[in-house]
């Protein structure tokens, strides 16, 4: 199994461009999310889904959408990238919510906006 | 809302000696979970440990173990037998719910030879 997957892995964009970065899981698990870590802020939840075709906003879900057209990826856009968004990204999934099923998160990816 | 403090910015031990890294947190849920991760400097983030807010007994892995106060709101994150790999930045999350996730800043350890 290769757990959770991120593609990119880095990227560099100028303000304004888009990108979409891709989370996959192997896992079967119904819930994915995407978190955003900045330095000093821990990680803070921008979207999250509860099955395929769900999506729903988190804590800081401003500048971003989400799809989860197929259970097993989750993706995550920026339509017009802004400074502020420069960070790190990581995508988590876990077979239920909360309670003592622990999020499986991926490498990470690391997005500088210019 | 939920909130998380962790109050130690950075913490050093001495390799092989225990170490307690403090958590703790606010919420006005009746029913929640603590978590504790784990991120070396390579940056992915690994599932420590967890423990139910009914949870009468502390939850233990391996060298791992919560020491979790219900009346205080304190669940410390308590590594036995330091090892050099052990130095990472450890985080400590409170979750109901997947739309109550929330992590606290961290705290950077580093073991000592």
């Amino acid at each position: 199994n290769a757990g959770v997957t991120q593609t990119p892995k880095f990227r560099v964009l100028k303000t304004g461009q888009s990108m979409t970065l891709l989370c996959a899981q192997d896992m079967n698990h119904e819930y994915m999310y995407w978190y955003r870590q900045d330095p000093g802020m821990g990680l803070r939840l921008i979207h999250y889904s509860v099955g395929e075709g769900t999506t729903a906003k988190g804590e800081v879900p401003d500048g971003y959408n989400v799809s989860r057209l197929k259970k097993q990826n989750f993706l995550l856009g920026l339509e017009s990238a802004a400074p502020s968004q420069t960070s790190v990204y990581f995508c988590a999934s876990s077979l239920r919510p909360g309670s003592s099923y622990e999020q499986y998160f991926g490498p990470g990816t690391r997005l500088t906006v210019t | 809302a939920q909130k998380i403090t962790q109050t130690q910015p950075g913490m050093f031990v001495q390799e092989k000696e225990a170490v307690t890294l403090d958590c703790t947190y606010d919420t006005s849920d009746q029913s929640y979970g603590l978590f504790w991760y784990k991120q070396p400097s390579s940056g992915e983030m690994i599932f420590l440990i967890y423990q139910g807010s009914y949870d009468e007994q502390n939850a233990t892995e391996g060298r791992y173990s919560l020491n979790f106060q219900k009346a205080r709101k304190s669940a410390n994150l308590v590594i036995s037998a330091s090892q050099l790999g052990d130095s990472a930045m450890y985080f400590c999350a409170t979750t109901r719910g997947y739309q109550k996730v929330t992590f606290g800043i961290g705290t950077k350890l580093q073991v000592i030879p």
